[in-house]
């Protein structure tokens, strides 16, 4: 069975800085990738997504690596800003169109 | 082009009742899913609908059912409502066509309280 972990909960930054997500799942057999950023009360908005023969992919400030043999990602975020503040799901493609998640980063990037 | 909607956006129900969440996927999406996010158990996989078909459910009582239409709109069902069905259901499209594994779009979320 699939697990997804999210390291570290939770995340305080002053604004400005660099920061790293993680994320590492036990099962290797994945068709892709998904970074999700979940604000209070809301849906999930895609960030970035990263197909299992993909090293990494970017979007402005941010970049997600993959390295599936050892079952880890990482989403980078760049010169971070109060409007980050959000939950950062990382979730993973298996069999049947079925997304695992991890368990989120709460990040807050104070003013 | 419009994004998942889903309704109603929030409810409250009593114990014992049953509810019937809808969802609209994007325009041309084919593949609906529907998850369940509580506090506790996180991000859970309900189940997968593709052109009318269930292709993949996850590990909840047969209380919880769904349905998905021609028009790719799809609706869960819960019976017998629990406290702990207290919950945001989220609804999630993609196109999923052939071997083609694509970004999946979620919606806001229908928010559940059983009281």
């Amino acid at each position: 069975k699939q697990e997804v972990t999210q390291i570290p909960a939770a995340l305080s930054v002053p604004e400005g800085e660099n920061l790293v997500l993680n994320c590492s799942f036990t099962d290797s057999a994945i068709y892709n990738l998904q970074w999700f950023r979940q604000d209070p009360g809301k849906g999930l908005t895609s960030l970035l997504l990263i197909q299992s023969s993909q090293r990494e992919q970017t979007s402005g400030r941010l970049n997600a690596s993959l390295d599936k043999s050892s079952g880890r990602s990482t989403l980078y975020i760049a010169a971070s800003q109060p409007g980050d503040s959000a939950t950062y799901l990382c979730a993973v493609l298996g069999a049947g169109n079925m997304l695992t998640f991890g368990g989120g980063t709460r990040l807050m990037v104070k003013p | 082009k419009a994004g998942v909607t889903q309704t109603p956006r929030y409810l409250i129900k009593t114990r014992g009742q049953q509810v019937t969440l809808s969802c609209s996927p994007i325009s041309g999406h084919r593949s609906v899913s529907w998850y369940q996010q509580t506090p506790g158990q996180g991000l859970q996989f309900l189940f997968e609908y593709f052109s009318e078909t269930q292709r993949n459910k996850g590990n909840f009582p047969g209380r919880f059912s769904g349905r998905q239409f021609s028009n790719s709109r799809s609706e869960m069902n819960v019976s017998t409502l629990e406290l702990g069905d207290s919950a945001l259901y989220l609804c999630a499209s993609s196109p999923n066509t052939g071997g083609n594994w694509n970004t999946i779009y979620f919606g806001e979320g229908s928010w559940l309280t059983v009281v």
